[in-house]
């Protein structure tokens, strides 16, 4: 079956540090992968996303690339911001599923 | 557009009470989800529609009931709500393109 899975959080950093949360997955066929932002009492909101291998998807200075041969899809920012603090889910869509798969998520905590 | 609108977005209730939470998606996609969300767990499916006139169960699906009321509306209904049933619900839709799932801002639930 389809599945994720994340580093466990919670990670902490200061302001303008590099961030990096892992990312892999098991799917049948080539699936999108996603992640998505939870921040504190809101819902998921899309972060970036990518379709098909090597493809990079960015948004808001966040990154992540679909590398097929070591099944990842890890999420990077340069320079975290205390705004930045909130829940990360990694997640795949495969085709031939109506479902969506997500990791168990990972916590981020920026101090000033 | 509203997106994915859930009601109500807090509710108490009673051991043995019931009630349903309401989900409505104005995207015009074709499939709906129900997720609830506790702490350490990640998301975890309850039911899902993967088109109008159709449910099906997820991963955890006992002690709840669902009904695709049309193509916008998908309601979870609690029967006799337990306090293993406290959690935070959310409601999500999506189709084909694009693939990614839209949220809606969830409803903490506490049973007592």
């Amino acid at each position: 079956g389809n599945s994720v899975t994340q580093m466990e959080g919670p990670v902490t950093l200061s302001e303008e540090a590099f961030l990096t949360i892992n990312c892999t997955y098991t799917a049948t066929g080539y699936p999108s992968l996603f992640w998505y932002v939870q921040y504190p009492g809101e819902g998921l909101q899309l972060l970036l996303k990518a379709t098909k291998a090597d493809d990079k998807g960015s948004n808001k200075g966040f990154e992540a690339t679909y590398r097929k041969e070591t099944t990842s899809f890890h999420l990077e920012k340069g320079s975290v911001q205390v705004s930045d603090s909130a829940v990360y889910f990694c997640a795949l869509k495969a085709g031939g599923s109506y479902i969506p798969t997500f990791g168990r998520g990972t916590s981020l905590i920026v101090h000033p | 557009n509203a997106g994915v609108t859930q009601t109500p977005k807090f509710q108490v209730l009673k051991t043995g009470q019931s009630m349903t939470l309401q989900c409505a998606q104005d995207m015009n996609h074709n499939s709906m989800y129900w997720y609830r969300q506790d702490p350490g767990m990640g998301l975890r499916l309850i039911y899902y529609s993967a088109s109008e006139g159709t449910t099906d169960k997820g991963e955890v699906p006992n002690g709840y009931n669902v009904s695709r009321l049309n193509k916008r509306e998908f309601s979870l209904r609690l029967e006799s709500a337990a306090p293993s049933q406290t959690s935070v619900y959310f409601c999500a839709s999506r189709d084909r393109t694009p693939t990614e799932a839209f949220f809606g801002q969830g409803t903490r639930l506490t049973v007592v």
